[in-house]
């Protein structure tokens, strides 16, 4: 079945390092691939999304790339703050899941010291 | 009010209790859905409506029952559950439940529920 699997956390910078969080995915056809953003004590934010390969979502600071060849959806930002100290899921939305149906990863926490 | 409203914020409730959850969305969608969020684990889906029809039931046992009276509310409601039922539940809606790639989800703050 369709699945997403991210690096596991916690991942903890420093303020103003490079951040990658790895996704990859599988799935039958072609999703369209988001990630997912969760403050302490909140629910899940929309940060950015890419309906097909090679879309670049960009938000905040922000960017993915959809790779169709590595299936992969790698989150990136070049200089992180404090701020951006939360859970990441990277979620994939297939055809083949039926229309209404995300999948998610497990999650990727990530601590910014100042 | 903002987005969607999730009470209550935690739960405390014994395995014989009966305790519903409840969520309210003010934007005007038409498809709310039920999460389950546990440590160190997925999110996993496990009801979706659509028109107030239900239109996904993810295998969930049959001691959490999902209600939808109108398109601007859900409730969850939990009886003789066990301890491992204890997690974050998450609802959330969106638009047009067909074209989820165009209509991203909006999640409410969940509730935390302890089962003792």
């Amino acid at each position: 079945g369709d699945s997403v699997t991210q690096m596991e956390g916690p991942v903890t910078l420093s303020e103003e390092a490079f951040l990658t969080i790895n996704c990859t995915y599988t799935a039958t056809g072609y999703p369209s691939l988001f990630w997912y953003v969760q403050y302490p004590g909140e629910g899940l934010q929309l940060l950015l999304k890419a309906t097909k390969a090679d879309d670049k979502g960009s938000n905040k600071g922000f960017e993915a790339t959809y790779r169709k060849e590595t299936t992969s959806f790698h989150l990136e930002k070049g200089s992180v703050q404090v701020s951006d100290s939360a859970v990441y899921f990277c979620a994939l939305s297939a055809p083949r899941s039926g229309a209404q149906k995300l999948v998610f990863g497990q999650g990727t926490r990530l601590t910014i010291n100042p | 009010e903002t987005g969607v409203t999730q009470t209550p914020r935690h739960l405390v409730m014994g395995m014989t209790n009966k305790k519903s959850l409840k969520c309210e969305q003010h934007l005007g969608h038409n498809a709310m859905y039920w999460y389950k969020q546990s440590a160190k684990k997925p999110l996993e889906l496990m009801f979706v409506y659509s028109l107030e029809e239900r239109v996904e039931n993810n295998s969930v046992p049959s001691r959490f029952s999902p209600e939808c009276p109108n398109s601007s509310h859900l409730f969850l409601h939990l009886h003789t559950l066990q301890p491992e039922d204890s997690a974050l539940y998450l609802c959330a809606s969106s638009q047009a439940p067909g074209q989820i790639n165009n209509s991203p989800l909006h999640f409410g703050n969940g509730t935390r529920l302890t089962v003792t």
